[in-house]
């Protein structure tokens, strides 16, 4: 079956700060879903990529799905408290399932 | 206001007492599923429901139970709760599989 792989698990930055969360699957992704959960609520829906090589861009966080299909990046730029939570990757289950899988998370601290 | 609705938010009970979860969704969505989270788990699938009368497994379905009689309502049932159940649950919906809208959340604690 499926995984996918969050990197780092956790991690702690200073405001203003940029950083990157990775998200490796196990297998070709065809559908990757970025995801950001404050502490004990729900998900919220941030980005959806699909093609290899694609990019997008939500006011000052960019992700990016690899050429090969296999890895995705999640950076944000110049990093706000308001940043700070646990994001989550997503992917679409393989062969015709329509079942979703996710990573682990990364719980992001943002200090100011 | 687009949303979707669980009910309880919390709840404690005992082991083998059966409950319902309930979930609604208010933007005619037809894929609706339901999840469960414990630390160092992450959040992995219990069932999905592609339409009314259309559900299936998912990951973690041991113990677990679904209908989709209505578009919008998709009840997590458990028949015969037990302690390795106790978790916080999130319901969600969406047109289309990834791009999905999450309930607030259930805390459940089964003793």
């Amino acid at each position: 079956s499926q995984e996918l792989e969050q990197s780092p698990q956790s991690l702690i930055v200073q405001e203003g700060k940029n950083l990157t969360i990775n998200c490796t699957s196990s297998k070709t992704l065809y559908g990757l879903y970025w995801y950001k959960q404050k502490y004990g609520e729900g998900l919220i829906f941030l980005m959806m990529l699909q093609k290899g090589g694609e990019e997008k861009s939500h006011e000052k966080i960019t992700a990016k799905l690899d050429e090969k299909k296999q890895q995705s990046s999640l950076h944000i730029t110049a990093s706000q408290p308001s940043h700070a939570g646990i994001y989550l990757c997503g992917a679409d289950g393989q062969g015709g399932s329509e079942k979703l899988v996710f990573g682990k998370g990364t719980k992001l601290t943002v200090n100011p | 206001e687009a949303q979707v609705t669980q009910n309880p938010r919390y709840l404690i009970t005992v082991t083998g007492k059966k409950l319902t979860v309930t979930c609604s969704q208010n933007m005619n969505h037809e894929y609706m599923s339901w999840y469960r989270q414990d630390p160092g788990l992450g959040l992995r699938q219990i069932y999905y429901s592609m339409n009314v009368e259309v559900t299936d497994k998912g990951d973690v379905p041991e113990g677990y139970k679904v209908s989709r009689k209505e578009k919008r309502n998709f009840p997590l049932i458990l028949e015969s709760p037990s302690p390795n159940q106790t978790s916080l649950y999130f319901c969600a919906s969406s047109f289309n599989r990834g791009t999905q809208y999450f309930g607030p959340g259930t805390r459940l604690t089964v003793l």
